[in-house]
């Protein structure tokens, strides 16, 4: 059975450094494009970015490239989300998701459950 | 930057059929995935490329793509698909989301 299973929530001040983590399992963690989406409160879906964790080719949305980084470590099925300096305005919930290559326009078909961070002096 | 028009909310009556829209420039170019999302729940993927169900999505949902419009139809709606749907494609190597629509089960 495949699994994403996230980290725990968050709540971070501004200015703060953080990392989400995102441990995948029932499938071969390398050989499928994982990546991350926000959820602001009261907000719709953005896709952030993705990797592929067989090597490390990472593709970001023009929205949040620069201002995260997504990594992965193949030998413990982990994917990661990363910034350095939070804003209160990165409060949302983060899923990460698996790619599914069915078509040269995939979808996500598994999602973790997803995390709240909380961003507030 | 290429964007999906969803409407907010859809409503309709138990055992009828809810059709949910999702707009875009030539939309119907593209391959449409739609994803429920219930409350407090991850989201699930119900369509894929435009009109295939997941292993395990019951007949009940149905797409469509065509034009400027791609259609998400749920039939004999049950209460437990009261939730938000998102309609989904890639544009240029980006993901793009609808706005999502809430669907309400009256």
């Amino acid at each position: 059975e495949v699994q994403l299973v996230q980290s725990g929530a968050e709540v971070k001040k501004p200015g703060e450094s953080l990392i989400l983590s995102c441990k995948a399992s029932g499938y071969d963690f390398s050989s499928y494009w994982i990546g991350w989406v926000r959820q602001m409160p009261g907000k719709g879906l953005e896709w952030m970015g993705i990797i592929y964790p067989s090597d490390s080719d990472t593709r970001y949305s023009p929205s949040f490239q620069g201002q995260v980084n997504i990594s992965a470590d193949k030998s413990i099925s982990t994917a990661y989300l990363q910034w350095t300096s939070l804003k209160a305005s990165d409060t949302a919930i983060y899923y990460c998701v698996r790619r599914w290559e069915v078509s040269n326009s995939p979808p996500f078909d598994f999602w973790g459950q997803g995390t709240l961070v909380t961003v507030s002096s | 930057s290429y964007a999906l028009t969803q409407p907010l909310s859809v409503s309709v009556a138990l055992g009828q059929t809810a059709i949910i829209t999702c707009g875009g420039n030539n939309i119907g170019g593209k391959l449409v995935h739609w994803y429920q999302r219930r409350p407090g729940q991850a989201p699930v993927l119900v369509i894929y490329n435009d009109a295939n169900r997941p292993s395990g999505i019951p007949e009940r949902f149905s797409g469509s793509n065509s034009g400027n419009t791609a259609t998400l139809t749920i039939s004999r709606v049950q209460v437990g698909d009261e939730a938000d749907y998102f309609c989904h494609v890639w544009d240029s190597g980006t993901g793009v989301f609808g706005g999502g629509t809430q669907l309400t089960v009256l």
